[in-house]
């Protein structure tokens, strides 16, 4: 069974640094792995995705993660952060579609 | 294009009474999921329908939730006796089929108190 990990419960940024949300994740097969966003009161809203394709994934508003077999990381990066960049993150690893969500990081920016 | 709409936003009750939530998914879409997010958790999947019938409901706790999609549309989730620990955040997604990207709906705040 998969499973996924998110590093750290909580990141602080200031605004205009680069921004690094750690995730790990386990999985018997070849995975598919997710990133969403979640701003208060409003639904999870994909980031990006990897489905076996080039390990560098681009996503929107700015947002990549790299994905490393050898260290079964995907890793979202942002070069500069923003303020309604300020959110709940989530790494999902999906197998066969039963996706499996990390517990969150929750990403403060400060002006 | 109309997104995946739920509702209520919010509800609160109290302890043992039976509380009903509704999700209408993005049109076309064939597959619909429940997820339960409790404070401080990611989402954990409590049932998945593909049209109308069931694919995946091992984690929904049979006793007290049962859900529904009888015209393959539209769906509807019920908590009967609802117990404290079922606050939290249900959210309702949809895709075109069980290998598509999932779009979430705002999510159902339910307090139990």
């Amino acid at each position: 069974a998969q499973s996924v990990t998110q590093l750290d419960s909580h990141v602080s940024v200031s605004e205009g640094t680069p921004v690094l949300l750690r995730c790990n994740y386990s999985s018997s097969y070849s995975p598919s792995l997710f990133w969403y966003v979640q701003h208060p009161n409003k639904g999870l809203q994909l980031l990006l995705k990897y489905t076996s394709a080039a390990t560098l994934v681009k996503g929107i508003n700015g947002f990549e993660a790299e994905f490393k077999k050898s260290e079964t990381s995907f890793h979202l990066t942002k070069p500069s952060a923003h303020m309604s960049d300020a959110a709940e993150y989530f790494c999902v690893v999906s197998d066969n579609n039963d996706m499996r969500f990390g517990a969150g990081t929750r990403l403060t920016v400060k002006p | 294009e109309a997104g995946v709409a739920q509702s209520p936003r919010y509800k609160i009750i109290e302890k043992r009474q039976s509380v009903a939530f509704w999700c209408n998914p993005i049109s076309g879409h064939a597959t619909l999921y429940w997820y339960q997010q409790i404070l401080g958790q990611g989402p954990k999947l409590l049932i998945q329908f593909q049209n109308n019938g069931v694919v995946d409901d091992s984690q929904l706790p049979k006793d007290r939730f049962s859900a529904e999609r009888l015209k393959g549309v539209d769906s509807t989730l019920k908590i009967q006796p609802a117990k404290l620990e079922d606050s939290a955040v249900y959210l309702c997604a949809s895709s075109l089929g069980r290998l598509n990207i999932q779009y979430f709906g705002a999510g159902t705040r339910l307090s139990v108190l």
